[in-house]
C-alpha cells in the first residue's frame, strides 16, 4: 500500500518568514495531494490540493508543488502569521472509479512565533 | 456553509463496553468515511461507505466495528466491546456528489476515551 513520509516534525518560524513541509509517497499511481490544517482541538481542513497532472498550485500565500518523477510534494507557506500556526498534514491517493482513499503523513506542528 | 456534524463531542467508557458514534453528513454527499487519529499521532483511515455499503476498510476495522447508515441523514460507527487502544479522535467525513469531486469535508470528531 501508499507509504507516505512527512518532514519536518515541528517546524518553528518567525512571523514573516516562510514556512516549507516536504512529503513524499510511495505508490507512482497516486495521483491527488491534499494538504490539510488541523488547529489544536479542531478538525483537519483541506488548505489546499493538487492532482498529478499539476506541477504547481498556488493560493494567496500558500502553495503546493509536485514532482511526480521523484514522488514528492511540497506546501510551501509565505509570509507566515500566528494564526497559520497548527499541526498540517499531507496524504495521498489514488483516485479511480469513485474510490478515494488517502494515506495522510504523520504531521507537521508549525509554529509561528509574534 | 454546510458541515458535517458529530456527536458526542466526547465520549468515556469502560472497556468492553459498546459505543456508538454518529456522524451527520453533508446532505448532498455520498460518499462517506470514518477516521481515527490516536493523540499526537496522524490521522488513520477506517472505513469508506458507498451506496450503503461499505466500499473499502483498513485493517484496523476488525469484526468489532461496524457502519451504518440507518436513515437518509445519519451514519454510525459501533465498537461492539471496547478496548483501551480504542481510545482517539474519531473522525467522520464526506464527500460529493460527484465521483470526481476528491475534497472530504471532516467533522469535529468524537474524542472517545475506554477505561
Amino acid at each position: 500500500g501508499e507509504n507516505v513520509e512527512q518532514h519536518p516534525s515541528t517546524l518553528s518560524v518567525q512571523e514573516g518568514d516562510s514556512a516549507v513541509i516536504k512529503c513524499t509517497y510511495s505508490d507512482s499511481a497516486s495521483n491527488y495531494f491534499p494538504w490539510y490544517k488541523q488547529e489544536l482541538g479542531k478538525r483537519p481542513q483541506l488548505i489546499i490540493d493538487i492532482r498529478s497532472n499539476v506541477g504547481e498550485k498556488k493560493d494567496q500565500r500558500i502553495a503546493v508543488t509536485l514532482n511526480k518523477t521523484a514522488k514528492h510534494f511540497s506546501l510551501h507557506i509565505t509570509e507566515t502569521q500566528p494564526e497559520d500556526s497548527a499541526v498540517y498534514f499531507c496524504a495521498a491517493s489514488f483516485t479511480s472509479g469513485g474510490s478515494y482513499i488517502p494515506t495522510f503523513g504523520r504531521g507537521t506542528s508549525l509554529i509561528v512565533h509574534p | 456553509e454546510p458541515e458535517v456534524t458529530q456527536t458526542p463531542s466526547h465520549q468515556v467508557t469502560q472497556m468492553g463496553q459498546e459505543v456508538i458514534l454518529r456522524c451527520v453528513p453533508i446532505s448532498n454527499h455520498l460518499y462517506f468515511y470514518w477516521y481515527r487519529q490516536i493523540l499526537g499521532q496522524k490521522v488513520e483511515f477506517l472505513v469508506s461507505f458507498y451506496n450503503n455499503e461499505i466500499s473499502e476498510k483498513s485493517e484496523i476495522f476488525d469484526d468489532q466495528f461496524s457502519v451504518e447508515r440507518p436513515d437518509g441523514s445519519n451514519f454510525t460507527l459501533k465498537i461492539r466491546s471496547t478496548k483501551l487502544e480504542d481510545s482517539a479522535m474519531y473522525f467522520c467525513a464526506s464527500r460529493g456528489p460527484d465521483r470526481g469531486l476528491e475534497t472530504q469535508y471532516f467533522g469535529p470528531g468524537t474524542r472517545l476515551l475506554v477505561l
